[in-house]
This record gives structure tokens, sequence and C-alpha cells, in this order.
């Protein structure tokens, strides 16, 4: 009973480094996305994918690549960490897009020097 | 495109008082509207969601929201305040040709013995 499983749950990057955000999810959801929680902003939309094969820009998508290969996967590469960048990442899924309850994963917290 | 927006950053109330979170929201298509709580350190948890059926919606722990088109509105409400409710709030769109999942900024909610 899985669910939205995160890793890592903490990371420290240096500037200029890149990293990848794993997010796997075991419910067979379609619906599949990242937001970033930051101090007073709430959680903005990063990237989102209505299936395999199809991914779409969200609210803040600069400085972010993700892909979806198969239904389970949607990693959130980071190809070059700015201090900007420094944020607690959440991974979401849903049964009905976006009509249905989002799933969390747990959270990975990032720092970037 | 959608938007959401939640009009106090922090509420405070004495515990065993109403609480009334509000959330306006913006969209030219039929909107999903929903709550979502993050207790300190954890993760999201729906407390409710409208889809459409009827306007006013029951969620957990007691809590409930009625949507009102004609205001654009979606406020979050419960009849008496338990010191477990203390957490952040967030209110939820998702409406248009787009699957966004759109985020407020959040409402603090801060419970008074």
């Amino acid at each position: 009973n899985a669910g939205v499983t995160q890793t890592p749950k903490f990371q420290v990057l240096k500037t200029g480094q890149s990293m990848t955000l794993q997010c796997a999810q075991d419910m067979n959801h379609e619906y599949m996305s990242w937001y970033r929680q930051d101090p007073g902003m709430g959680l903005r939309l990063i990237h989102y994918s209505v299936g395999a094969g199809i991914t779409d820009q969200g609210e803040v998508p600069n400085g972010y690549n993700v892909s979806r290969s198969t239904t389970e996967d949607f990693p959130l590469r980071l190809l070059s960490a700015a201090p900007s960048q420094t944020s607690v990442y959440f991974c979401a899924s849903s049964y009905s897009g976006r009509r249905g309850e989002l799933f969390f994963g747990e959270g990975s917290r990032l720092t970037v020097l | 495109a959608q938007s959401v927006t939640q009009l106090d950053s922090h509420v405070s109330v004495s515990e065993g008082t109403p609480v009334l979170l509000r959330c306006n929201y913006s969209s030219s298509y039929s909107p999903s509207l929903f709550w979502y709580v993050q207790h300190p350190n954890k993760g999201l948890q729906l407390l409710l969601k409208y889809t459409s059926a009827a306007t006013l919606v029951k969620g957990i722990n007691g809590f409930e929201a009625e949507f009102k088109k004609s205001e654009t509105s979606f406020h979050l409400t419960k009849p008496s305040a338990h010191m477990s409710d203390a957490a952040e709030y967030f209110c939820v769109v998702s409406a248009g040709r787009d699957d966004k999942i759109i985020f407020g900024k959040g409402t603090r909610l801060h419970i008074l013995p």
C-alpha cells in the first residue's frame, strides 16, 4: 500500500549541479504532477502529465524538466540548480485527472547552496 | 486561465467558536473546487471537493463549504473549532481546457485556548 513515493526526502546541492527527484505511484493513476511549496506562496504547479508520453507546463516550469515514459513514474530533473530552487517539492497523482482527489508524496526538501 | 485567492493568510479563533476561511476563484469554465489541509511537517489531505453536484459540500472533521457561483466563492466553515484544527488550509481550483490544478497561497488557522 505504498501510494506515492518520492525520493530522496532531503538533498543538498551546490549551484550548477544537476539532480533528479524521483516519483512513483502504484495506484495506476493517469494524472501526475509536481509542485513546489515555499512559505507564503502555497503550492505552485511546476509540470504535470495526463498520461504516459504526455507532459505540460504548470505555473513555474523554468529550470525544470520532466518526462513520463510509464504510467507509474514521473521524475523531475533540475539541470543546473540555482538557490531560487531551494524549496520543498511534492509529487501528486490523481485517478480522474483534474476533477479527482490528489494523492501526495511525503515531499522532498531541497537546498541549493 | 483559472486562479484562486485566499483572502486571509492567517485566521485566529478561540476553541469552540466558528471557523470561516475565505476563498474566491476565477474561471471561464465550470470549476472543480477543493479544500486541502496540511498539518505541521505533514503531507496534504483532502478535506472536501465540489465537482458540480450539490453546492453545499460536507467534508471530514466537521468541515463544510458552499459553492456560490454568483459570488465566485467557496468558503470553508466549521461550527466549532478544535485545537486539532490548527493547520494550514489550501483552496484549490481546476477548470478550463487544460488540466492544471491550481492552489491558493494558503490560510494558516490558529486556535486559541
